[in-house]
């Protein structure tokens, strides 16, 4: 199983709404990420997970709230967004050796995020 | 700033064709990688070339890497439509990869 699957595929949510986005992957990775990227922009790093533990937090704002659950889940908690936090949020995991990442990230399908 | 530059921005091609883009980038590297995104879905990763590598070929991808000019180039070979997509090469220490602006490649029928 080489997939890494995030759910809702789409949300709309107002500003004062509270929603979270799901990640899963069963490749035994244990390296987990958060990224955001707009309209043809490239992806930008918001969170690295490493043993489920936060090792990075590209000074996101507060409204965004990562967790790890275990080692398969990874959760993207959202409350008090703004419209320019509209975006698509991928998800990806990597293998770690000695606690670096290997190389490959494999990356989920997103979730495509319109706030109002 | 790790980041890769990427160049063209975008290209349109006839199938067929082989398409060329190019990355720059800025600091000292362990290794390049290079990714597909077909429109608003996830990344792929097409392949990864270590700094002590020159050249790297996977089935119709060719990828060079001159660490002494800071720049790599992915060559698609015979292109078809289905690679019609954004290709981001991708650079970057442990765990912290910093994508390029992209390529954005549309193959003509």
């Amino acid at each position: 199983d080489t997939e890494v699957t995030q759910t809702p595929k789409h949300l709309v949510m107002g500003m004062t709404n509270k929603k979270s986005l799901k990640c899963e992957q069963h490749m035994g990775h244990r390296a987990m990420y958060w990224y955001k990227q707009k309209a043809k922009k490239p992806p930008e790093l918001m969170f690295v997970y490493s043993y489920e533990k936060l090792s990075i937090n590209e000074s996101v704002p507060s409204r965004f709230s990562p967790e790890c659950p275990n080692s398969s889940l990874l959760n993207l908690h959202l409350h008090a967004l703004q419209p320019e936090d509209s975006a698509l949020y991928l998800c990806a995991s990597s293998q770690l050796d000695l606690g670096l990442a290997t190389g490959e990230l494999f990356f989920g399908e997103g979730s495509r995020l319109t706030v109002l | 700033s790790q980041q890769g530059e990427e160049d063209p921005q975008a290209l349109s091609i006839q199938e067929g064709e082989n398409a060329t883009m190019n990355c720059s980038y800025k600091t000292s590297i362990n290794n390049l990688q290079w990714y597909r995104q077909n429109s608003g879905r996830g990344l792929v990763h097409l392949i990864l070339i270590r700094s002590n590598e020159r050249e790297k070929h996977s089935g119709r991808l060719r990828v060079t890497l001159d660490t002494s000019k800071k720049s790599s180039s992915l060559l698609i070979t015979a292109s078809r439509a289905a690679d019609t997509a954004s290709y981001f090469c991708a650079t970057g220490g442990a765990q912290k990869l910093v994508f390029g602006q992209g390529t954005r490649l549309t193959i003509n029928p």
